[in-house]
């Protein structure tokens, strides 16, 4: 079975600041890994994932997370926040053999402060 | 092109009712997985349908139950609420067939059991 760990429950910063919210797994099959984020009283949205290829992938909005095998991490970066970006944002990982069924993270809440 | 819908929004009800949550996957999709979501934590698989048929379960009790319709819309249903049952239940829907490995989800219903 796979888990996921996100290292921080919380993670407030100021507005304009870069951040970093840290996503590590763990499984014994290669693994496809995600970033959803969650708005107040709203389900899940998409917001970047992994399947192959580059180990650096983006999203439309500023976001990055590179999958690093060796630490088996994936951590989701941004350069500068906006107030908007405070949510919570949730890792998962899926596995190549288990089709779209997904493992979570307990999740981050990013507040961004004026 | 719209999206997933559940339904109903929000309920109310007590220990030991039943409750029928119900889903309409994205337009094209052909799969239909379920998650709980508990307060302050990361979603968890309940079960996951194709084909009409359940093809994983997660870690939950008989109590919850499901069902895939011909047209790929879906309803959870769990008998003898519990306390715990509490939670926003989460729907989301992939394309399988492609081999796919996104999912996306809907807005939720929120279940409370008193």
């Amino acid at each position: 079975a796979q888990s996921v760990t996100q290292l921080d429950s919380q993670v407030p910063v100021f507005e304009e600041a870069p951040v970093e919210l840290r996503c590590n797994y763990s499984s014994s099959v290669s693994v496809y890994l995600f970033w959803y984020v969650q708005y107040p009283n709203q389900g899940l949205q998409l917001l970047l994932k992994y399947l192959s290829g580059s180990t650096l992938v983006e999203s439309i909005n500023g976001f990055e997370a590179e999958f690093n095998k060796s630490q088996t991490s994936f951590h989701l970066r941004k350069p500068s926040v906006h107030i908007s970006d405070t949510a919570e944002y949730f890792c998962a990982v899926s596995r190549e053999t288990s089709g779209s069924r997904l493992t979570f993270g307990e999740g981050t809440q990013l507040t961004v402060n004026p | 092109d719209a999206g997933v819908t559940q339904s109903p929004t929000h309920l109310i009800k007590t220990r030991g009712q039943q409750v029928t949550l119900r889903c309409s996957p994205k337009s094209g999709h052909d799969t239909v997985s379920w998650y709980q979501q508990a307060l302050g934590q990361g979603p968890q698989f309940i079960f996951q349908y194709y084909e009409e048929e359940e093809r994983q379960r997660g870690n939950f009790p008989d109590r919850f139950s499901g069902h895939q319709f011909p047209n790929y819309s879906s309803e959870l249903n769990v008998n003898a609420l519990l306390l715990g049952d509490s939670a926003l239940y989460l729907c989301a829907s992939s394309l399988l067939a492609t081999g796919s490995y996104e999912q996306y989800f809907g807005p939720g219903t929120r279940l409370t059991v008193t």
